[in-house]
């Protein structure tokens, strides 16, 4: 089955650039999609296919996808970003898959 | 104005049997798939499986094939999750999903069901 690495924990003072990765097998291939998921909430979708935003979120979310790796971007980084963050692909051989997951935590 | 409302939290002992929903509003409910979401308590989110309610087309992921069964009733635009013998491991809250076509994001999730499964 396809697997998705995130690393666990990320850390970044407020107005700071925080990135997340999600690493797979050729990754670059497929269509990423990014959640964020506040305690007790929900996840909620901030970006799809690679590198589009839902509306209703800010430009600050961004995605890059290429070779093995998936980056979500949160420019400026505020206090609310505060969140766990899971990329998500679709797999021919295992449908959807989900990363581990990446807890941001803003300093 | 889009929805996805699930139903309410449930306890049950192990062996009963169970079954939650996901009624979709807003929206051609035969025209996106709904997903379904496991997450742990203090874990990951996990894909269980997803069906399209236009044709009843179900596919499960491995780790829950056989374990349980997805249906929906496109006349009342309602998913279903079931259990026929749940097991304290199942306890997690579970998520459901929509999306359009195969490989789109979930772009509207439900408030999730608390299942708690205890002697």
């Amino acid at each position: 089955s396809y697997v998705l690495t995130q690393p666990p924990s990320v850390s970044v003072a407020p107005g700071q650039t925080a990135r997340i990765t999600c690493g797979g097998n050729n990754i670059g291939s497929k269509s990423v999609h990014w959640y964020q998921q506040k305690p007790g909430q929900a996840p909620v979708l901030v970006v799809y296919d690679d590198s589009d935003r839902p509306s209703g979120i800010p430009e600050r979310f961004s995605g890059s996808n290429s070779g093995n790796t998936a980056t979500l971007t949160i420019s400026r980084v505020e206090a609310g970003d505060e969140a766990d963050y899971y990329c998500q692909v679709w797999d021919s051989s295992s449908d959807y898959v989900f990363g581990t997951g990446t807890k941001v935590t803003v300093l | 104005e889009v929805q996805l409302v699930q139903s309410g939290a449930e306890v049950k002992k192990p062996g009963e049997s169970l079954k939650i929903s996901c009624k979709g509003s807003g929206y051609s409910f035969t025209s996106y798939w709904i997903g379904w979401v496991r997450q742990m308590p203090g874990k990951g989110l996990e894909w269980m499986g997803i069906i399209y309610p236009g044709d009843s087309d179900t596919r499960y992921s491995p780790s829950f094939q056989g374990q349980v069964t997805i249906s929906a009733d496109k006349s009342i635009s309602t998913a279903y999750l079931q259990w026929s013998s749940l097991k304290a491991s199942d306890t997690a809250m579970y998520y459901c999903a929509r999306g359009e076509g195969e490989a789109a994001a979930g772009d509207y999730w439900g408030q999730g069901t608390l299942v708690t499964v205890s002697s």
